[in-house]
């Protein structure tokens, strides 16, 4: 019954290529997050989603792009892997401005 | 998902009193962290205070680390209503490189 679901937990893969990680979350919420953390493994906001607004932080690349299929789901796909895209990333969601419930992260190592 | 406990998970105090929040982890760890998370819009960082020191000042935030307990504290001084929020510790314990949140604590300040 986990609330909040990212796959894959763990992303190896070349310079150039396009990928995706997944977010699911059960709980009904209408507000889903992604977050990196960075080298001091801070967390920083990249995107907030629901189905009425998205919010980008403006220091994330375009390369960078979230997907929502259905209210349950965001995705995170990136174009043209770079190195400097090598950390972990977080999904988070909640009801409005309720608290967050984060996942478990995804490692993303790009070679 | 989430992994440590924070207490209380709600606390509603006047205006002008500090608020104490207290996070418990289960692993040794190399630093925790403390975020605020409110309007929706994603998690600030507070402060990080590592497992080799005990006790760190920033502005009205007081945090206390013992890592014996494996627990931490977040004294808030002289609150104010802008302290509204949702608070998270958050521990590295060095493993995949992932810091590893708490369920939050909901804080109000009343006017």
């Amino acid at each position: 019954d986990t609330a909040v679901s990212q796959t894959p937990k763990y992303l190896v893969t070349q310079m150039g290529n396009d990928k995706s990680i997944k977010c699911e979350q059960n709980l009904g919420h209408d507000t889903m997050y992604w977050y990196k953390q960075d080298s001091k493994k801070f967390l920083k906001i990249m995107f907030s989603y629901n189905n009425k607004e998205l919010i980008i932080n403006e220091t994330v690349p375009n390369r960078f792009s979230p997907k929502s299929p259905d209210k349950a789901h965001l995705n995170l796909h990136i174009n043209s892997l770079e190195l400097g895209d090598s950390a972990v990333y977080f999904c988070a969601s909640s009801r409005r401005s309720d608290t967050q419930y984060f996942g478990p992260g995804t490692r993303l190592t790009v070679l | 998902s989430q992994q440590g406990e924070e207490d209380p998970q709600a606390l509603s105090i006047q205006e002008g009193e500090n608020a104490t929040m207290n996070c418990s982890y289960k692993t040794s760890i190399n630093n925790l962290q403390w975020y605020r998370q409110n309007s929706g819009r994603g998690l600030v960082h507070l402060i990080l205070i590592r497992s080799n020191e005990r006790e760190k000042h920033s502005g009205r935030l007081r945090v206390t680390l013992d890592t014996s307990k494996k627990s931490s504290s977040l004294l808030i001084t002289a609150s104010r209503a802008a302290d509204t929020a949702s608070y998270f510790c958050a521990t590295d314990a060095g493993r995949d490189d992932k810091i590893i949140f708490g369920k939050g604590t909901r804080l109000h300040i009343l006017p």
